[in-house]
């Protein structure tokens, strides 16, 4: 089974709103760590967070962590239509034969 | 410019043709691995290397060969091809650990008639 799972499957907002996406997952974990997929492509890192970090920034994106609950969260505000993807969270198990393991994603659509 | 690159991007094939997708990275990346993606299924990993001539199996390795013998190379070898083969597959480079950020390939659409 998926390590990371995000929810919601699919979110459709319009421009200039804010999008949560969130993630869960199921063992202690190193890092996590956020990609974004335009249709089609390859997926593009956004953002790392530590397990000992519980929030970070990069320009319009911010992520959250809570490892008691074993979830995160990222949040675009303001959104474009340019933010139109799906939306990925690989989490890092700790433990020497640890690997990332990506989830099913979050599909956004944000419309004029 | 920093990159990982895929060939061919599209590949129509038949079952049973011996086909390669070739990878490369030019940032002296000592992880690499490929993936393929399916609809409802996200992202698994096929194989992946730690360096040159270490390869290991990822989760879904049965029909696929891969080998390191150079730093920069790391290609896909479907031997025999079958239909459920068909998917979109990404090669990925990291500096050291597998758990660093992945740099994505612009991936390689395989359809297996």
């Amino acid at each position: 089974s998926q390590q990371g799972e995000e929810d919601p499957q699919a979110l459709s907002i319009q421009e200039g709103e804010n999008a949560t996406m969130n993630c869960s997952y199921k063992t202690s974990i190193n890092n996590l760590q956020w990609y974004r997929q335009n249709s089609g492509r390859g997926l593009v890192h956004l953002i790392l967070i530590r397990s000992n970090e519980r929030e970070k920034h990069s320009g319009r994106l911010r992520v959250t962590l809570d490892t008691s609950k074993k979830s995160s969260s990222l949040l675009i505000t303001a959104s474009r239509a340019a933010d139109t993807a799906s939306y990925f969270c690989a989490t890092a198990p700790t433990g020497t034969a640890s690997k990332l393991t990506f989830g099913t994603g979050t599909r956004l659509q944000v419309t004029l | 410019e920093a990159q990982v690159t895929q060939n061919p991007r599209y590949l129509i094939t038949v079952t049973g043709k011996k086909l390669t997708v070739t990878c490369s990275q030019n940032m002296n990346h000592e992880y690499m691995s490929w993936y393929r993606q399916d609809p409802g299924l996200g992202l698994r990993q096929i194989y992946y290397s730690m360096n040159v001539e270490v390869t290991d199996k990822g989760d879904v390795p049965e029909g696929y060969k891969v080998s390191r013998k150079e730093k920069r190379n790391f290609p896909l070898i479907l031997e025999s091809p079958s239909p459920n083969q068909t998917s979109l597959y990404f090669c990925a480079s990291s500096k050291g650990l597998d758990t660093d950020t992945q740099y994505f390939g612009p991936g390689t659409r395989l359809t297996v008639l």
